[in-house]
C-alpha cells in the first residue's frame, strides 16, 4: 500500500518569497494533517481537514499560512511571505478517520518537506 | 508549562541494557496516549499505544500512571536499531484525532 506522498522533499527560499507544498494522503484516508516540526521539537500540528473541512486550525498563522483540501483528496500548505522561523520540516499525515477511536485509528506521516528560509 | 514534556536526552546505552523514559502530561483530561519513534531525518511512526493497564510489545513495556499524569516506555535488551528519538504523544481531547507530541528523548544505543 502506498504511503503518504509529499513533495517537495526540500526547499530554500529567501524570507519574504512564497512557497507551496503539496500532500497526497493514503487512498480512503479521510483525514489529513499539516504538521510544522522546528529542530529539537516535536511535531505541532497546524491545521487538519476531515474530507475537504477544517476541523482544527487553531495554530496555523492565519496572516502568513493558508491550506486547502479542495476535492478531499491532496491538500496544499502555503506560506506566503515567508519568515526565516519558519524553517522547519513540514509533515503530511493522514488517517481513516472513520472509527472515532484513535487506538484503532493511526496517524500515518510522510516524509515531510524540509524548508530553510534564508 | 508544556502539555508534554520529555527529558531530551541523549540516553547512551550500551547493547544489551535496559532504559527506561518518563513523559508529563499537563492535561489531566487527556484520554489517548501513544508512543512515537523518529529516526534521524524521516517521519514520525506509531511505536505502541498506551493502555490504561499497560501494554506490552516484545522488547517495549509502556505505562500510564493517571494520577501522577506521566507516561513511561521501558526497552528491553536494546539493540543498535533502537537507536531514536522517542517522541511522546497524548490525545488531549476525546472527540478528536488532535494529537500534542513531545519534543523527544534521544537514544543512542553503542556496541
Amino acid at each position: 500500500e502506498a504511503g503518504v506522498a509529499q513533495s517537495p522533499r526540500y526547499k530554500i527560499i529567501e524570507k519574504r518569497q512564497s512557497v507551496a507544498f503539496w500532500c497526497n494522503p493514503i487512498s480512503g484516508h479521510a483525514t489529513l494533517y499539516w504538521y510544522q516540526q522546528i529542530l529539537g521539537q516535536g511535531p505541532k500540528l497546524l491545521i487538519q481537514f476531515q474530507n475537504n473541512g477544517v476541523v482544527d486550525d487553531s495554530q496555523l498563522p492565519k496572516d502568513r499560512f493558508s491550506a486547502e483540501r479542495l476535492k478531499g483528496v491532496d491538500s496544499t500548505l502555503k506560506i506566503q511571505p515567508a519568515k526565516l522561523e519558519d524553517s522547519a520540516v513540514y509533515l503530511c499525515a493522514s488517517s481513516l478517520g472513520t472509527t472515532g477511536n484513535l487506538f484503532t485509528d493511526t496517524q500515518y506521516f510522510g516524509p515531510g518537506t524540509r524548508l530553510t528560509v534564508l | 508549562r508544556k502539555e508534554v514534556e520529555q527529558d531530551p536526552g541523549p540516553f547512551n546505552v550500551p547493547e544489551g541494557a535496559t532504559v527506561a523514559f518518563n513523559c508529563t502530561y499537563s492535561n489531566s483530561a487527556s484520554q489517548s496516549f501513544f508512543w512515537y519513534r523518529q529516526d534521524c531525518r524521516k517521519e514520525p511512526k506509531l511505536l505502541m499505544s498506551v493502555y490504561s493497564s499497560g501494554n506490552e510489545d516484545g522488547r517495549f513495556t509502556a505505562q500510564l500512571n493517571r494520577a501522577s499524569q506521566y507516561i513511561s516506555l521501558l526497552i528491553r535488551d536494546s539493540k543498535l536499531s533502537d537507536s531514536a528519538t522517542y517522541l511522546c504523544v497524548v490525545n488531549p481531547i476525546d472527540s478528536s484525532y488532535k494529537l500534542i507530541f513531545g519534543s523527544g528523548t534521544r537514544l543512542l544505543v553503542r556496541p
